[in-house]
């Protein structure tokens, strides 16, 4: 256990809706990075939040919008899903934009989009 | 680009064998590299980390980086059946905005048969 959990675990949605992943970090961490993991694929960086600031972005488009809150809670918003969105979504957590040794990934959500 | 490459396998060897893992990063502003285990629908966890060019040993894991050559290779002494995973390499820059950030190779994928 990595101390790091997400919510939902599975998830369906259609082409066009909007979805929200919620991840819930370390108690103290204060960075949060999402990826996003295709079938076959290695995990992409999406977006790094820092202190409830975005601090780094990966080449993903603006209908990928995130969150950071001060209890150490993030969100990931998908905007205007495509198919190609179908994927395992990963955050990590990690205190103060630390070394991956320190980063804890949490379970992930995996999401069909239809 | 921040590419990764990894041979894709999948990489099958027996029980008690070695086995041979390997990575090239095109950025000579790679800073840190690590290897990550990934059982099926799980996420990554962290089973190695190096910095400096050389060998680093980890039990019955053994990581080589050689900068020069911008190759970083996992080896696995006498593999377990519980060792069958997709291993992904990442590296990181560790500078600026990209602190923290990973890029991950497709991973390769192991089966270790008894």
């Amino acid at each position: 256990e990595t101390g790091v959990t997400q919510s939902p675990t599975h998830l369906i949605k259609t082409r066009g809706q909007q979805v929200t992943l919620r991840c819930s970090s370390q108690s103290g961490h204060n960075t949060v990075s999402w990826y996003q993991q295709a079938l076959g694929q290695g995990p992409q960086f999406i977006f790094q939040y820092y202190r409830e600031e975005e601090n780094g972005r990966g080449n993903f488009p603006p209908r990928f919008s995130g969150l950071q809150f001060p209890n150490y809670s993030s969100e990931l918003n998908v905007n205007a899903l495509e198919l190609d969105d179908s994927a395992l979504y990963l955050c990590a957590s990690s205190l103060d934009q630390g070394s991956p040794e320190t980063q804890y990934f949490g379970p992930g959500t995996r999401l069909l989009v239809l | 680009q921040k590419e990764v490459e990894q041979n894709s396998g999948p990489l099958s060897v027996p029980e008690g064998a070695i086995a041979s893992l390997n990575c090239t990063y095109s950025d000579r502003g790679s800073q840190s590299f690590f290897w990550y285990r990934q059982y099926s629908g799980k996420s990554p966890e962290l089973i190695m980390s190096i910095y400096s060019n050389g060998d680093k040993e980890d039990g019955r894991f053994t990581a080589q980086l050689n900068k020069a050559s911008q190759y970083v290779s996992l080896l696995i002494r006498d593999s377990q059946p519980s060792d069958s995973a997709t291993y992904l390499c990442a590296v990181t820059l560790d500078r600026g905005s990209t602190l923290g950030r990973l890029y991950f190779g497709r991973g390769t994928q192991l089966t270790v048969w008894p």
